[in-house]
């Protein structure tokens, strides 16, 4: 695709509950990762996957956060028994490789915790 | 552990003036550095990234350098525009090549 498309744009969930959120990167780039942003932590990294290797989980912030990268293109971040901490816009970005290479960020999903 | 780091985090100038914004990080071992612009609700537009070696990167209006071993960039506007109103965001990516760790931002008003 043109750019880096993310969706839902918004969702509104009960605690709880678990929430996928979906990324679909550019075409052709190889590394793909997720961001959260959040009013008192700014943008913090969470996990990014590179081609066939095994994908960096260093920022999840506990094990009921996950993703996962099908095929080499398409991610879903998976958020189970969600708190009200987890409200956050969730960004997803994308890059020819790892390293040297801007990084093309999607418009993010905003996920209300209520 | 790599800490980024803005200033101002907030700037009012008046359309026309030409301005700088600040970014520091702690450790020099940077693979490169990039700002992007966000608006308001929507995500990040990369401006300029500048590789390890380099010393800057101009793009029209904008022209970033970077101090590796002092551990600064700045980002130069000239000649703000209302349409420059947005928070300017500074981030590195360290040697393992990987992910990008951000500042807190500066959030630009540019008053017409």
């Amino acid at each position: 695709g043109a750019g880096v498309s993310q969706s839902p744009s918004n969702k509104v969930t009960e605690k709880g509950k678990d929430v996928e959120l979906r990324c679909d990167p550019i075409s052709g780039h190889t590394a793909l990762y997720w961001y959260r942003q959040s009013l008192g932590q700014g943008l913090e990294f969470l996990i990014y996957f590179q081609g066939n290797s095994a994908p960096d989980k260093s920022g999840l912030p506990s094990d009921r956060f996950s993703a996962e990268r099908t095929g080499g293109s398409v991610s879903t971040l998976t958020i189970q028994r969600t708190q009200q901490e987890d409200s956050a816009v969730y960004l997803c970005a994308s890059s020819l490789d790892r390293g040297g290479y801007i990084q093309y960020f999607g418009a993010g999903t905003r996920l209300s915790v209520l | 552990k790599q800490e980024v780091t803005q200033i101002p985090a907030a700037l009012s100038v008046p359309e026309g003036e030409n301005l700088v914004l600040n970014c520091s990080f702690t450790d020099s071992a940077i693979y490169n550095l990039q700002w992007f612009r966000q608006d308001p609700g929507k995500g990040l537009t990369s401006l300029l990234l500048i590789q390890s070696s380099q010393r800057e990167q101009t793009s029209g209006r904008l022209n970033a350098s970077l101090d590796k071993s002092s551990g600064r960039s700045t980002l130069y506007i000239a000649a703000s525009q209302p349409g420059d109103s947005a928070t300017y965001l500074c981030a590195v990516i360290d040697n393992q090549g990987g992910k990008l760790i951000f500042g807190q931002g500066t959030e630009l008003s540019v008053k017409p």
